[in-house]
């Protein structure tokens, strides 16, 4: 099972806004609006972030976004802080009932 | 508060068996599907196995299907991932992960803080 494929790494200033990509085929991404987004500090479990593509869970601050447009989704994070530098996995459904997820990007904040 | 502890992590040989198991607290166990993630040393993650409220339903990833079997004691408030036939390739940290929503899976918000299993001779 392949991974879904975001870049390896992506960096910005505070108070810029970022995006990271999350690039499948019509098997997971494009056929289904079941992807989600998890924050991950080094050496902590992730913290789920995005659902149903744009959705936020209670408790996340309004700054992160995401989209979806073909086989590609995408996690915008406005605003950006010192805090906000992390790990970021995307998720996805998978057909077979099995679930995949993004090879995972570093995000910088320069 | 939802609270998640795994357990049972170790050190195996190649083609040993181990269980890890994951205690849960804060909510109510058995109405959610619940599910085994893992994260090989400084890799992304991988979702594992996934078993519903009841138990009656599981799901597996290619890489593991065969080989780990997931289950559940509701009673018990306790996930287990039984994993046999263990391969290098299968160290990792190995968490749990509730699911969001009732009834439906694929959604990962509460995570305990990971257990990591070791397979090398």
């Amino acid at each position: 099972q392949s991974a879904l494929t975001q870049p390896a790494s992506v960096s910005g200033s505070p108070g810029q806004s970022i995006t990271i990509s999350c690039t499948g085929t019509s098997s997971d991404v494009g056929g289904y609006n079941y992807v989600s987004w998890y924050q991950q500090y080094p050496g902590k479990a992730p913290k789920f972030m995005i659902y149903d593509v744009s959705n936020r869970p209670s408790g996340v601050s309004n700054r992160f976004s995401g989209s979806k447009s073909g086989n590609t989704a995408s996690l915008t994070i406005s605003g950006l802080q010192a805090e906000d530098e992390a790990d970021y996995y995307c998720s996805s459904y998978r057909s077979s009932s099995t679930w995949v997820f993004g090879g995972g990007t570093k995000l910088t904040v320069l | 508060e939802v609270q998640l502890l795994e357990s049972g992590g170790g050190l195996v040989q190649p083609g040993g068996s181990l269980r890890v198991s994951c205690e849960a607290s804060g909510f109510t166990f058995s109405s959610y599907a619940m599910n085994w993630v893992r994260q090989a040393p400084g890799k992304g993650l991988e979702w594992v196995s996934v078993i519903s409220g009841n138990g009656g339903t599981t799901y597996y990833a290619d890489s593991v299907r065969g080989r780990f079997t997931i289950s559940r004691d509701n009673p018990k408030n306790t996930l287990y991932l039984q994993m046999n036939s263990l391969i290098a390739e299968d160290t990792a940290v190995y968490y749990c992960a509730k699911d969001h929503r009732l009834g439906s899976y694929g959604y990962f918000d509460y995570w305990g803080q990971g257990t990591l299993v070791t397979v090398s001779s």
